[in-house]
């Protein structure tokens, strides 16, 4: 697709539920990056990807975050047990060359209640 | 801890005039320092970006001025104009690394 996008652009679900969160790259871009952005702050790192595997998973908070790219594209952000404090917008980004600048998508609103 | 200091955490500039937004880092092992824009509703989009080779890089009205000995970069806005209305975050990343640290974010408005 012409950028990168993420499904779905809100999501409300009660305390304790699993969700999912899905991230769909720019095609061709083999690094796709998860951040966290919270109310009136900057976005923070969760977890990068190089192809199919987590390069980097030291942003992730707790085991009650997980994601996976098992085709080295798509990917999904897990959360277990939800918690009001997991309430935020999550951001996923692409890029063709970990090097350079990257593209986010518009994110998914998580709203625990 | 906070890695990337961003001041100030609101501006309001009057349509034309220049918009400065300044960060401030501390690890010295950063050599890749973006600025992204932000709309409401919308992810972060690159602007422009530097490395500390250079001390300033300028792309059409938007220039990044950088001081490696003060550990310092910032972000001028010429000539700025209402669709410029956005929160505007400094970045940066290690060499080795690919994941950036962002800065709290300034809320920029462009008054008529």
């Amino acid at each position: 697709g012409a950028g990168v996008s993420q499904t779905p652009s809100n999501k409300v679900t009660e305390k304790g539920k699993y969700v999912e969160l899905r991230c769909d790259p720019i095609s061709g871009h083999t690094a796709l990056y998860w951040y966290r952005q919270s109310l009136g702050q900057g976005p923070e790192f969760l977890i990068y990807f190089q192809g199919t595997g987590a390069a980097d998973d030291s942003g992730l908070p707790n085991d009650r975050f997980f994601a996976v790219r098992p085709e080295g594209s798509v990917s999904t952000l897990k959360i277990q047990r939800t918690e009001r404090g997991d309430s935020a917008v999550y951001l996923c980004a692409s890029s063709l060359n970990p090097s350079y600048g990257y593209t986010f998508g518009s994110g998914t609103r998580l709203t625990v209640v | 801890q906070q890695q990337v200091k961003q001041s100030p955490q609101s501006l309001i500039v009057q349509k034309g005039g220049i918009s400065i937004i300044n960060c401030a880092y501390e690890n010295t092992a950063f050599d890749y320092f973006p600025w992204y824009q932000q709309f409401p509703g919308k992810g972060p989009a690159l602007l422009i970006a530097i490395r500390p080779d250079v001390s300033e890089k300028k792309e059409g009205r938007f220039t990044i001025s950088f001081n490696k000995s003060a550990k310092q970069f910032s972000l001028h806005i010429m000539d700025s104009q209402p669709g410029d209305s956005a929160t505007y975050f400094c970045a940066a990343r290690p060499g080795t690394a690919s994941k950036l640290t962002f800065g709290t974010g300034t809320r920029l408005q462009v008054t008529l």
